[in-house]
């Protein structure tokens, strides 16, 4: 079965300043994806990036961006000019392409806090 | 993007009622959904799957009994908190995915938080 973890429980960051939240994951699987959420006060979830195991280019969506390592099993999500609005729950997340109902495996989650 | 709803959004119910919370996909047929609880600080645990017209496959230790769900048109999935108790009390997501999209996309609703006294 695969697994998602994450190692930071919680990460703070200065506004304006950059961050980088950690990802890493299991699998004997080539082909999948591989997902940022974010769940802000609200609890809506919500979709930040996406990357496709079988693309080397690291996804990029504005100020957000990835680092995806497939040998080590990482994907790190950096977040530039960090903005107030940017503070939620930050969840990675792994689907399968190809097995079953391809369910989204979740990490623990990282609290990132924007600092003033 | 496609939008996902749910309703309730919070629901206070006394101990050994059932509840329904309902999951909509307003502006696409859902052929899968998806049910998840989460707990305070906690990450998103699957509860079940369900196809449109299919009975749901369950997650390893959720009841069957306690947690009915529907999935009566592409549009509309339920979850009933049977014989409802005070441990029963989180926050419940549901998730609706098309297979009408190349990354076969999934959508959350807003979720529902059920309060049981």
């Amino acid at each position: 079965a695969q697994t998602v973890t994450q190692s930071q429980p919680e990460m703070s960051v200065q506004e304006a300043e950059t961050v980088t939240l950690s990802c890493t994951y299991d699998t004997s699987e080539s082909d999948y994806y591989l997902f940022w959420y974010k769940q802000p006060p609200s609890r809506q979830m919500i979709l930040v990036i996406r990357q496709e195991a079988y693309k080397q280019q690291n996804a990029t969506e504005n100020r957000f961006s990835v680092n995806f390592q497939k040998a080590a099993k990482s994907f790190s999500l950096k977040i530039s000019d960090s903005q107030l609005g940017d503070a939620a729950m930050y969840f990675c997340a792994y689907r399968s392409r190809t097995q079953g109902a391809q369910k989204l495996v979740f990490g623990q989650g990282t609290r990132l806090t924007i600092n003033p | 993007g496609a939008v996902v709803s749910q309703h309730p959004s919070w629901v206070i119910c006394k101990s050994g009622t059932s509840v329904k919370i309902e999951c909509r996909s307003l502006d696409f047929q859902a052929t899968t959904m998806f049910w998840y609880r989460q707990f305070p600080k906690q990450s998103l645990m699957l509860m079940a799957t369900s196809n449109e017209g299919s009975k749901a496959t369950y997650e390893q230790g959720v009841e069957k009994d306690k947690f009915l769900i529907n999935h009566a048109s592409l549009t509309l999935s339920t979850l009933t908190v049977t014989s409802a108790h005070p441990e029963d009390s989180s926050f419940y997501i549901c998730s609706a995915r098309t297979s009408g999209n190349i990354y076969n996309e999934q959508f959350f609703g807003p979720g529902t938080r059920l309060t049981v006294l």
